[in-house]
């Protein structure tokens, strides 16, 4: 348990649903990331939010909609998603610049199977 | 804009033996931060070794320790007397100290030991 839990674990969706992934850290950090991760392919980031603002956005599609309500908690809301959207969705979290050489820490992922 | 390169998609070594997984990157910066990430089969990412790259002496954790070239934008990762629970997948990434939400990571070298 690094102190990033994501929810759920697994999820699959068709292509018409709507669905939300969720992260949560209680580790101070004030730094937030989404990245995807697909076969074969490099990580991407997708969003980052600092103290709840978004900075990074990584142009991602719109059917992607990061919502970040507090420093501790990122969510990722899915809607109208492509079968090439199936990955392994990571978050992770950083503290703020000076504080612990800025190391990021990662959630277990949120595998996603879109039909 | 940084980039971060893995040239070994995929390497061998036999248990108790040492290896080094080669990882170049690209910068204009002189400030910044480098990292190795371990991705294991459960597929939790978690940090192996970091080098700020103001400190000229290498960092080391246990039986991992690196190689930072950093007029030469290399840093290189040595695993000591390889166990069986190193076989994982391993991230080189880079951040900017200056914009610090930013971290990019190369494709990944992934490390098969043999018993």
């Amino acid at each position: 348990e690094t102190g990033v839990t994501q929810t759920p674990r697994h999820l699959v969706m068709g292509m018409t649903n709507k669905k939300s992934l969720k992260c949560e850290q209680h580790l101070g950090h004030n730094a937030m990331y989404w990245y995807k991760q697909s076969a074969k392919k490099p990580l991407e980031l997708m969003f980052v939010y600092n103290f709840k603002e978004q900075t990074e956005n990584n142009s991602v599609p719109s059917r992607f909609s990061p919502e970040c309500p507090n420093s501790s908690h990122l969510f990722l809301h899915l809607h109208t998603l492509q079968p090439e959207d199936s990955a392994l969705y990571l978050c992770a979290s950083s503290p703020p610049p000076g504080a612990g050489a800025n190391v990021l820490t990662f959630g277990a992922g949120s595998r996603l199977t879109v039909l | 804009a940084q980039t971060v390169t893995q040239s070994q998609p995929e390497m061998s070594v036999q248990e108790a033996e040492t290896v080094t997984l080669s990882c170049t990157y690209d910068t204009s910066e002189s400030d910044y931060y480098l990292f190795w990430y371990k991705q294991p089969p459960s597929r939790q990412m978690i940090l192996v070794i970091r080098q700020e790259a103001y400190k000229q002496q290498n960092a080391t954790e246990n039986r991992f320790s690196v190689n930072f070239q950093k007029a030469a934008k290399s840093f290189s990762l040595k695993i000591s007397d390889s166990q069986l629970g190193d076989a994982a997948m391993y991230f080189c990434a880079y951040r900017s100290y200056i914009k610090d939400d930013k971290i990019i990571f190369g494709k990944g070298t992934r490390l098969h030991i043999l018993p």
